[in-house]
C-alpha cells in the first residue's frame, strides 16, 4: 500500500508562474523525499527534507514539511517547460519506502 | 558510475512466457528494490534486498513472480508464466542505508525501468 498522497493530481501553468504540489503521507518518518519523473523515465531524487526540518531550498525548489499535520509541500518557482514532469512525494523508514500518488505537472511555454 | 542499469528496456511478449528482467545496481549500495508502475496502481513495491537477502517480499503479486540477488551487483525478476495484467514498467532502485542501522533513510536511485508487454 501506498502511503503519501499528492494534491492536487494534475496541474497545468504558464511558463514563468510558481507550481505547488502537496503531499500527504500517514505514519512518523525520518524524512521525506521528492522525485521527479520525465516521461518514459526513472524518477530522479529531487530533495531530502528531515524530521527535524521545516523548510528546505534548492534552486528553484522550495520544500516544507510539517510533521504535526503529516504533510509536505514543494514549490517550484519561475517555472520552466523542462519542469514538465511527473513529482512525487516518498517516505523511507525501517523496511519500506513508500511513494505517493503524483502530481503531474505540465508547463506550458 | 553507470548508475542502476535495467535490461531489456523493452520486452513484449506472449501470454504464458516467461519474462525475466535484469537489474545491477550502484557499487556500493546495500540495499536494491524493485518496483511496478501502472496507470491504474502507481508505483508500487514488490520486494527489496538488504545485503542481497530479501527483507520483504509482500508486494509480489502472486507466485508467478520470483526475485533473487545472487551477489551484490546482480538481481533478477521473473514472471513465470507471464499473463496480460502483467504488463507494466518495472524498475530497479539502489540505495545506501544511512543512519539507523537497517534503516533506509537515503534516496533512492532509479534505473531507466523495464516496460513489458504481455499480449
Amino acid at each position: 500500500s501506498q502511503q503519501g498522497e499528492e494534491d492536487p493530481q494534475a496541474l497545468s501553468i504558464q511558463e514563468g508562474e510558481n507550481a505547488t504540489m502537496n503531499c500527504s503521507y500517514k505514519t512518523s518518518i525520518n524524512n521525506l523525499q521528492w522525485y521527479r519523473q520525465n516521461s518514459g523515465r526513472g524518477l530522479v531524487h529531487l530533495i531530502l527534507i528531515r524530521s527535524n526540518e521545516r523548510e528546505k531550498h534548492s534552486g528553484r525548489l522550495r520544500v516544507t514539511l510539517d510533521t504535526s499535520k503529516k504533510s509536505s509541500s514543494l514549490l517550484i518557482t519561475a517555472s520552466r517547460a523542462a519542469d514538465t514532469a511527473s513529482y512525487f512525494c516518498a517516505t523511507p523508514g525501517l523496511g519500506q519506502f513508500y511513494f505517493g500518488t503524483g502530481t503531474s505537472l505540465t508547463v506550458i511555454p | 558510475d553507470a548508475g542502476v542499469i535495467q535490461s531489456p528496456r523493452h520486452e513484449v511478449t506472449e501470454m504464458g512466457q516467461e519474462v525475466t528482467l535484469r537489474c545491477k545496481p550502484i557499487s556500493g549500495h546495500d540495499y536494491l528494490f524493485w518496483y511496478r508502475q501502472t496507470m491504474m496502481r502507481g508505483l508500487e513495491l514488490l520486494i527489496y534486498f538488504n545485503n542481497n537477502v530479501p527483507i520483504d517480499d509482500s508486494g509480489m503479486p502472486e507466485d508467478r513472480f520470483s526475485a533473487k540477488m545472487p551477489n551484490a551487483s546482480f538481481s533478477t525478476l521473473k514472471i513465470q508464466p507471464s499473463e496480460p495484467r502483467d504488463s507494466a514498467v518495472y524498475f530497479c532502485a539502489s540505495s545506501l542505508a544511512k543512519g539507523l542501522a537497517g534503516g533506509i533513510t537515503g534516496e533512492l536511485f532509479f534505473g531507466e525501468g523495464s516496460r513489458l508487454t504481455v499480449l
